[in-house]
């Protein structure tokens, strides 16, 4: 298994700053994935963190907005840029150790209010 | 990406089995079939997986058709601790080196005491 630390838990931002979101793993893992949960919908992938290089975003995020660091494998930052309300969601950090068809593991959230 | 199609609710009483549908017809040949559950204000937790065959383990049994196309999560014995929403995903591969995953609405199950 792996042990997935997530800060902050919860904050609640003032629209038009930023926020950093921690994750930290127990061990070194092969996949970092970051989501966003909107209340009440499912979960919804936001990027791949990538050791060393750049982040793989999916379709309808960018760069700019959720700009994303892996420096080593048991680490990796997600930053909400530019908040507005419609950001306020939880975020998880999720990992997985295996290439193949092994499971994922995922943290416990940090929920995010823009007031 | 493969997609998968489930109830967005069931009910079920404790103690008895349940049996949580998804179809995925699309699903490719090297796809995985991954179930996951989220309890609430909790972060989604691994269940099962399978390929091919009928798998089982502790929490649960994945039951998956001749041709793929669905499968079905078992929990034998439901618990009102089983109250949770269940996502059944396809693992996606990207490239030869990582997956992700792409989850879908999923099931809320609802266990009555």
């Amino acid at each position: 298994s792996a042990v997935i630390s997530q800060k902050p838990s919860r904050d609640i931002c003032q629209r038009g700053t930023s926020l950093t979101i921690q994750c930290q793993v127990d061990s070194q893992v092969t996949m970092m994935f970051w989501y966003r949960q909107q209340p009440g919908q499912s979960l919804t992938l936001i990027a791949t963190a990538n050791q060393g290089s750049e982040a793989t975003y999916e379709s309808g995020f960018v760069i700019d907005k959720f700009p994303i660091s892996r420096p080593n494998l048991t680490f990796s930052t997600l930053t909400v840029s530019n908040m507005s309300p419609e950001d306020s969601s939880i975020y998880l950090c999720s990992v997985a150790r295996d290439r193949g068809k092994g499971e994922a593991f995922f943290g416990q959230g940090t929920r995010l209010t823009v007031v | 990406d493969a997609k998968t199609t489930q109830p967005n609710s069931m009910e079920s009483n404790e103690e008895e089995p349940v049996h949580l549908p998804c179809n995925h017809s699309t699903i490719s040949g090297t796809d995985y079939i991954h179930w996951y559950r989220q309890l609430p204000s909790q972060g989604p937790e691994y269940v099962i997986h399978g390929l091919t065959s009928n798998v089982n383990n502790r929490m649960a049994s994945l039951a998956i058709a001749e041709d793929r196309k669905s499968s079905t999560l078992i929990l034998h014995r439901a618990t009102l601790r089983d109250a949770a929403v269940y996502y059944c995903i396809l693992r996606d591969r990207v490239g030869d080196s990582s997956y992700k995953l792409i989850f879908g609405s999923g099931t809320r199950l609802l266990v009555r005491p």
